[in-house]
């Protein structure tokens, strides 16, 4: 079965470094996501993304979050300036259409983030 | 935000029993999800009700969807150690933007 992949599995920063998290969604998926998780805490919404474009983004999603499909297989998160808070996993999805035409998302393994 | 809200925050039961999880959203939808998720590992797609739908089954799992209540159930039946796992139900108001809540967290014992 096809997958969304994500790397690395984990990650350990510098407070204040920025990162990159990298994902290569379902290769026939053209709708992107990223959600992150505190341990132990609800699954959070940061972004969708189709088209090249952001579609939708929480307010999580600040001016230190910016999201890319810099080719035609992956699609990677930058947060720029690393806060302690930015600690957590993060998990890209994909899906082959828009979720609200009854899509299901088909998600990666995760990232774990840890800012020291 | 648009988000699910499940309920009760944890559930232990014994194998062969039933499990039962409530989530409440919030505004209109689309459609509702269920997902599941294994102890930090990704959350895997389990069931999709639309918001005309009130029933839906696959296997052992059923949904309801009662949008006058804003509502949604997952009945998980005979029940396996395997199934212990934490659910979460997902909705979005807008066309792209799956909210989750923050989970059941279900423990099935052998």
């Amino acid at each position: 079965e096809p997958e969304v992949t994500q790397t690395p599995s984990h990650q350990v920063t510098q407070m204040g470094q920025e990162v990159i998290l990298r994902c290569v969604p379902i290769s026939n998926h053209l709708y992107f996501y990223w959600y992150r998780q505190i341990l132990g805490q609800k699954v959070e919404f940061l972004v969708s993304f189709y088209n090249n474009e952001i579609s939708e983004k929480s307010e999580i999603f600040d001016d230190q979050f910016s999201v890319e499909r810099p080719d035609g297989s992956n699609f990677t998160l930058k947060i720029r300036s690393t806060k302690l808070e930015d600690s957590a996993m993060y998990f890209c999805a994909s899906s082959a259409s828009w979720t609200g035409f009854n899509e299901k998302l088909f998600f990666g393994s995760g990232t774990q983030l840890s800012v020291l | 935000s648009q988000q699910g809200e499940e309920d009760p925050q944890a559930l232990s039961i014994q194998e062969g029993e039933n499990a039962t999880m409530n989530c409440s959203y919030k505004t209109s939808i689309n459609n509702l999800q269920w997902y599941r998720q294994n102890s930090g590992r990704g959350l895997v797609h389990l069931i999709l009700i639309r918001s005309n739908e009130r029933e839906k089954h696959s296997g052992r799992l059923r949904v309801t969807l009662d949008t006058s209540k804003k509502s949604s159930s997952l009945l998980i039946t005979a029940s396996r150690a395997a199934d212990t796992a934490s659910y979460f139900c997902a909705t979005d108001a807008q066309i792209n933007d799956m909210r989750f809540g923050a989970g059941t967290r279900l423990t099935v014992k052998p």
